[in-house]
């Protein structure tokens, strides 16, 4: 079936470096799915960061980046510099193109900015 | 900020005991969805809704699951008789249509002893 990967389940990265987030993506049944980054801060509830649903185009949000990448099959979620506020866990995840449009997520990464 | 509202936030049932609880999708969003969140941060859809009709549902949730979305009440999932690998986050999601980017609530974790 369909499926969403994130090899990293932890990532620990200092203020003001970069951050990549690896994620890809099985669509057997789905010619083009729409793609998502949600995120999930201490003591809040699931809030999306950013979506693409168009192949080859790039999302953005609160200085994230994501380009969805047909041929790699591949969704990375980067920052340039990260914030003590970017501590949080983030899920990929694709929703089908038929039935109910239901979410596949990933299992998260845990990330966590040291000051 | 979602406006998607989940009770109770907490919930401790004993094994076969039943367990409910509900979602206030927000305003304007017609389309429900329910999933499961286990301890290994998998999440697994249960089911979703347009209005009052079950659009999708898999096989678990027909037989100790059950769902409704009545006209001008909350959404609600209710498991008949809990089981200890019931406990998890269960997530409600709404949407304006199925489409739609979907908005979570904070969900409800289920603790089955």
């Amino acid at each position: 079936g369909d499926s969403v990967t994130q090899t990293e389940g932890q990532v620990t990265v200092s203020e003001s470096k970069s951050l990549i987030i690896n994620c890809t993506y099985s669509a057997t049944s789905i010619g083009y799915p729409n793609l998502f980054w949600y995120v999930r801060y201490p003591g809040e509830g699931l809030q999306l960061l950013l979506k693409v649903i168009t192949a080859g185009q790039k999302g953005s949000s609160r200085g994230f980046e994501a380009t969805y990448n047909k041929e790699a099959t591949s969704f990375h979620l980067q920052k340039a510099s990260v914030q003590e506020s970017d501590s949080a866990v983030y899920y990929c995840a694709l929703s089908e193109s038929q039935g109910g449009r239901a979410l596949i997520f990933g299992t998260g990464t845990t990330v966590s900015v040291s000051p | 900020n979602s406006k998607v509202i989940q009770t109770p936030r907490y919930l401790v049932k004993g094994q076969g005991q039943k367990a409910k609880m509900r979602c206030i999708p927000e305003k304007g969003h017609p389309v429900v969805f329910w999933y499961q969140q286990n301890k290994n941060n998998e999440f697994k859809f249960l089911i979703n809704f347009q209005n009052q009709e079950v659009l999708q549902q898999i096989d678990m949730t027909e037989k100790r699951f059950s769902a409704e979305c009545p006209s001008n009440s909350p959404c609600s999932l209710e498991i008949q008789s809990s089981e200890a690998g019931d406990s998890a986050l269960y997530l409600c999601a709404s949407s304006r249509g199925v489409q739609d980017t979907q908005y979570f609530g904070p969900g409800t974790r289920l603790l089955v002893l």
